[in-house]
């Protein structure tokens, strides 16, 4: 099958802290990687496209300084939301496309729920 | 961002029974998707349509690629506690990697 991992599943930090978010493809090699937010009871905005080696592409309104996205590997990407705000709270869900099959096959991470006290 | 429409927005069913909801766009799309997401966890892949008019199942599940390829179609027969949860359909455009949600459909069984 095709996983992905998050980590961590659940992470709480304060007004003006900075976290990082990993997402992994476990058993595929991902070129590219989506990183989504929902809000509770929302469906899932696309915020940006990861791909490896290069720059991501933003979604229009998100902020590219405020959401830093690091794609340096085949199978990781990392999304940094720095100098949180209690606004940020929300799930952050990636997702990785495996090249081996059609580009609609995306593969789901479990997400991390992020609450910014 | 763009998000495709999708109803009815909650469905309260009792078990055994069979389930329909739809998903429909203002633009077209040349790829279909229906994922199933359950609390705090991302969404699971469970149908992918790719032509017009396509009908695939897989188990219980059935799902159609409309016609003017501005909408879907998702049925559950015979529905079980495991199915419930939210449903989302997924447009994709050829050529374009991304994917556009639609708003859901929230399932519960009332026992």
């Amino acid at each position: 099958g095709a996983v992905v991992s998050q980590h961590p599943s659940r992470v709480i930090c304060k007004s003006g802290t900075s976290v990082k978010i990993e997402c992994r493809s476990l058993d595929f090699q991902a070129t590219t990687m989506f990183w989504y937010r929902q809000f509770p009871k929302q469906s899932l905005m696309l915020m940006a496209t990861s791909n490896e080696g290069s720059k991501a592409t933003y979604e229009q309104g998100v902020e590219k300084d405020k959401f830093l996205i690091n794609h340096a590997s085949l199978t990781l990407s990392t999304l940094t939301v720095t100098s949180a705000h209690p606004e940020d709270s929300s799930f952050y869900i990636c997702s990785a496309r495996n090249p081996g099959t059609f580009s609609y096959e995306q593969y789901f991470g479990p997400g991390t729920r992020l609450t910014v006290t | 961002g763009q998000q495709l429409n999708q109803s009815p927005q909650s469905m309260f069913i009792q078990e055994g029974e069979d389930v329909s909801m739809n998903c429909t766009s203002s633009s077209i799309f040349n790829t279909w998707l229906w994922y199933k997401q359950d609390p705090g966890e991302g969404p699971v892949l469970l149908i992918a349509l790719y032509k017009a008019g396509e009908l695939t199942s897989n188990g219980r599940l059935t799902a159609q690629f409309g016609i003017t390829r501005k909408d879907s179609f998702l049925n559950i027969s015979a529905s079980i506690p495991s199915d419930v949860g939210i449903y989302f359909c997924a447009g994709q455009l050829q050529g374009n990697e991304k994917l556009t949600f639609g708003t859901g459909t929230r399932l519960t069984i009332i026992p």
